[in-house]
């Protein structure tokens, strides 16, 4: 079990520039949760995905982010265009979907926006 | 709304002594899941201990165990023994016992352990 897979691990982009992080979970897994962290506010819930599907997308900050899950292996997190304050750690977390099953982490890719 | 709190920004405690981190939460829900995670500095997030709303006793992992009081809504967690690889950000989260609901944490308490 390779675990949560996210790349980049670092991400380091001037203001107005695209960004996009990926995320593959761990194979078998049926959710898919985009989290946010920062000292301010703590981890925050972006989006989530129950077999592909967007379940719950209130957390997504403005139009600027936008989540994609084409399959059950694969998902982006994109924003577009970057600003200073959407510096953070991004972490992709899976899940079997059900109560008790814990979510499972990537290590997260910290992006900075100058 | 659910929420889940966490009243100590900072605690520290001696290697090998015993310390506990405080959580409550506020639910309308009678089934549901919390858990602890840890996050050494590395950043990754690592799951400590589970507890099923349902289940009167208290969750037990080596080291690690919880004080869950369902009707206070209180779930603490206990470090026995510590050691210095437990210093780490700990964070108390809330789970919907539906079968898509999402995880809910406070805003963690950081744990220095003092050789």
């Amino acid at each position: 079990d390779a675990g949560v897979i996210q790349s980049p691990r670092h991400e380091v982009t001037e203001m107005g520039q695209e960004v996009t992080l990926r995320c593959k979970p761990i194979s078998g897994h049926n959710s898919l949760f985009w989290y946010r962290q920062t000292m301010m506010r703590g981890l925050e819930l972006l989006i989530y995905f129950n077999n592909n599907v967007p379940i719950d997308d209130s957390g997504m900050p403005e139009d600027r982010f936008s989540a994609k899950m084409p399959n059950a292996s694969f998902s982006t997190l994109k924003i577009q265009p970057s600003e200073p304050r959407d510096s953070a750690v991004y972490f992709c977390a899976s899940s079997l979907g059900v109560g008790d099953s814990p979510l499972h982490f990537g290590n997260g890719t910290r992006l900075t926006v100058t | 709304a659910q929420t889940v709190t966490q009243s100590q920004p900072e605690m520290s405690v001696q290697e090998a002594e015993t310390v506990t981190l405080s959580c409550t939460y506020d639910t309308s829900e009678s089934d549901y899941y919390l858990f602890w995670y840890k996050q050494p500095p590395s950043r990754q997030m690592i799951l400590v201990i589970r507890q099923e709303a349902y289940k009167q006793q208290n969750a037990t992992e080596n080291r690690f165990s919880v004080n869950f009081q369902k009707a206070a809504k209180s779930f603490s967690l206990k470090i026995s023994d510590s050691q210095l690889g437990d210093a780490a950000m700990y964070f108390c989260a809330y789970r919907y016992g539906g079968s898509q609901g999402n995880l809910i944490f406070g805003k963690g308490t950081k744990l220095s352990v003092k050789p």
